[in-house]
């Protein structure tokens, strides 16, 4: 993941707001994911954005995407118990088929 | 819908011992298939991807092989492990005809080898 850059850890109390951030290098990145890995399990995928928008928002989830700065976050509304676990930005460039992940910010929720 | 399934879930392994490690999906026909490796604390690492029976890429030199003998079926295997190969063996698929909204991931199989 050396392409893509994300925070290590984030803590927050339950019911605030939660923003995840995570930078990216190749402006030829086409479409980016964020994926969710609760402790010991596979990977959910959460959302998807393609790099001709800016924003995308569905349920709690809002993704925002500045692609002069090359930058992407991930905002949890009203964060809960349930929503602990790791949380990867990813990346896939133009005829690629292969997903380029950062290595993860694990998200603690205190109650 | 579309399900995908690993096994086993854990493995212990010595040195030198043989791995196959099997990734079967339901639901679809004709998907991508993917193997991942996800060393601890780590993002994950593409090993080898799959447009169709048969055809298998390899992203990362290493003593590991995929093979795809059947349309849902993907294995990862080694004649040989080495303790480097240690690590969450994640499998992953995605639609054929949209491969960029998304790869969806198995359960994983945790390998140990000592």
């Amino acid at each position: 993941g050396e392409d893509v850059e994300q925070s290590l850890f984030l803590s927050v109390r339950e019911g605030d707001s939660s923003v995840i951030n995570c930078t990216y290098t190749d402006s030829s990145s086409t479409y980016l994911y964020w994926y969710k890995q609760e402790p010991g399990a596979g990977l959910q995928l959460l959302t998807y954005i393609f790099s001709n928008m800016d924003m995308k928002q569905d349920q709690r989830l809002t993704v925002l995407l500045n692609k002069k700065d090359k930058h992407l976050s991930l905002r949890i509304a009203d964060t809960q118990t349930g929503d602990s676990a790791i949380y990867f930005c990813a990346e896939i460039r133009d005829s690629s088929y292969k997903l380029i992940f950062g290595s993860g910010t694990r998200l603690l929720v205190r109650p | 819908s579309q399900t995908i399934h690993q096994w086993p879930a854990t493995l212990v392994q010595p040195v030198g011992s043989p791995l196959s490690l099997e990734c079967t999906v339901e639901g679809t026909s004709n998907p991508n298939l993917y193997w991942y490796r996800q060393a601890a604390g780590r993002g994950l690492q593409l090993l080898f991807y799959s447009v169709g029976i048969g055809q298998i890429s390899s992203e990362v030199p290493q003593n590991l092989s995929a093979s795809r003998p059947q349309d849902r079926q993907f294995i990862l295997s080694s004649k040989k492990l080495l303790l480097s190969d240690s690590g969450f063996y994640l499998c992953a698929w995605s639609p054929q005809d949209k491969p960029l909204l998304g790869q969806y991931f198995g359960p994983g199989t945790r390998l140990t080898v000592t």
